[in-house]
């Protein structure tokens, strides 16, 4: 069975500040890896994703995640935080292609990302 | 390219009624998910429907069911409706057959159920 832990379920930073927003999966293979965000009263809207190749993802909004393995973790950052990335941000992870548990996605409990002026 | 949709976007039933949610997968799609998002919570996977047959199925009980139709749309159904079932319901569409999209999933707005 696959888990997704994230770490610290409120995140403040001050507008200009380094955003971190830690996850840590548990699984016996390494998983197909996702970030999501999801703004109030809306849908979740993905920033970016792992599947394989290079270990550093870049996604939507200046957001950037690296897959590592030994670690098991898969940590979202933004150098230089802005006010419109205030919203909740979830880590999920899916089964590789083939398995029975491909693009069935386990979320984590989420992390609510709050920018300071 | 329209995106997914679901219908209606709140909802209010009492305890032991029924409910039926929609959802219309992205243009391109064959498989529509449901995800149950209790507030303050992640979203947790309900089932999943792929060319019209349920094809992997959470931790939910049997009142849970839901039917995929030939246009890849699909509904979700709550029987026995219970106060814990208060929650947004999130469809989410993708394209199984399409392996380098790593079962990159398209979540629609979510349908906010309330049960009294």
């Amino acid at each position: 069975a696959q888990s997704v832990t994230q770490l610290g379920s409120h995140v403040s930073v001050s507008e200009g500040a380094l955003v971190l927003l830690r996850c840590n999966y548990s699984s016996s293979v390494p998983p197909y890896l996702f970030w999501y965000v999801q703004y109030p009263n809306q849908g979740l809207q993905l920033l970016l994703k792992y599947t394989t190749g290079a270990t550093l993802v870049k996604g939507i909004n200046g957001f950037e995640a690296e897959f590592k393995k030994s670690e098991t973790s898969f940590h979202l950052t933004k150098p230089s935080a802005h006010m419109s990335d205030a919203a909740e941000y979830f880590c999920a992870v899916s089964g590789r292609a083939g398995g029975t548990s491909y693009g069935k996605l386990t979320f984590g409990q989420g992390t609510i990302l709050t920018v300071h002026p | 390219e329209t995106g997914v949709t679901q219908s209606p976007t709140h909802l209010i039933k009492t305890r032991g009624q029924q409910v039926t949610l929609r959802c219309s997968s992205q243009s391109g799609h064959n498989t529509v998910s449901w995800y149950q998002q209790a507030l303050g919570q992640g979203p947790q996977f309900i089932f999943q429907y792929y060319r019209e047959e349920e094809n992997g199925r959470g931790n939910f009980p049997p009142r849970f069911s839901g039917l995929q139709f030939p246009n890849y749309s699909s509904e979700l159904n709550v029987n026995a409706l219970e106060l814990d079932d208060s929650a947004l319901y999130l469809c989410a569409s993708s394209s199984q057959t399409s392996g380098l999209a790593g079962g990159e999933q398209f979540f629609g707005p979510g349908t906010r159920l309330t049960v009294l």
